[in-house]
């Protein structure tokens, strides 16, 4: 069973630019969560969401940044028209489904670097 | 001030040693969680516990949800486990569902030869 896959592993985007960030969660899975951490800080939740809807965008950007989780293939992070700012480790985490809570397993995470 | 602090910020320690990294939270939990993240970047999941102690190989995570506190300890100590040892919490009132984490800044442990 693999685990939690993300592509690609290291993005470098010039300032306007586009970033699509896949995350493929584990067998079975159909919770997806998306964390960012900047350099030098903590990890910080941006978005939560489960087959087809958004449950939790509460930590996402208000502009440019968006995700989905479509009935078929992986979830996707999109940071339209990126700056500086948005360089940084961007990981996803999978979980499967119920009410109970489950240990979230992390995606090796997706290097993002804006030039 | 944080939602989730941690002690110490940074550490090191020698080959053998007993480790003991702390976390505090203020808000209500549902669950904790301990995390490992290597200098590679990679997180890996160590232990998530709602009470009491849980313990696995040379490692053991207790919790204390009436002082808002959990430790995570590391017997005889080895140079692998150098690494950023991150605590996260769930937050107890995001509706009875699962939901996001909010973590520590970490603490980065050195274990020297």
């Amino acid at each position: 069973n693999a685990g939690v896959m993300q592509n690609p592993r290291h993005l470098v985007r010039r300032r306007g630019q586009e970033a699509r960030l896949r995350c493929s969660p584990m067998k079975g899975h159909s919770h997806v969560y998306w964390y960012r951490q900047l350099p030098e800080e903590g990890l910080k939740f941006m978005v939560y969401l489960q087959k087809e809807n958004i449950i939790d965008e509460s930590g996402m950007p208000k502009e440019r940044f968006s995700a989905e989780f479509p009935k078929e293939g992986p979830s996707i992070l999109r940071i339209q028209q990126v700056v500086r700012g948005d360089s940084a480790a961007y990981f996803c985490a999978s979980s499967p489904p119920g009410q109970k809570q489950e240990t979230q397993y992390f995606g090796p995470g997706t290097r993002l670097l804006v030039l | 001030k944080n939602e989730v602090e941690q002690s110490p910020q940074n550490l090191t320690a020698q080959e053998g040693e007993f480790i003991t990294i702390n976390c505090s939270y203020s808000v209500g939990i549902s669950a904790l969680h301990w995390l490992q993240q290597h200098p590679g970047g990679g997180i890996v999941s160590l232990f998530m516990l709602s009470s009491g102690k849980k313990k696995h190989g040379r490692l053991i995570a207790t919790i204390n949800i009436q002082e808002k506190h959990s430790s995570l300890h590391i017997t005889a100590s080895h140079p692998r486990d150098s690494a950023v040892y991150i605590c996260a919490v769930l937050h107890f009132n995001y509706g009875g569902s699962q939901g996001n984490l909010i973590f520590g800044k970490g603490t980065k442990l050195s274990v020297k030869p």
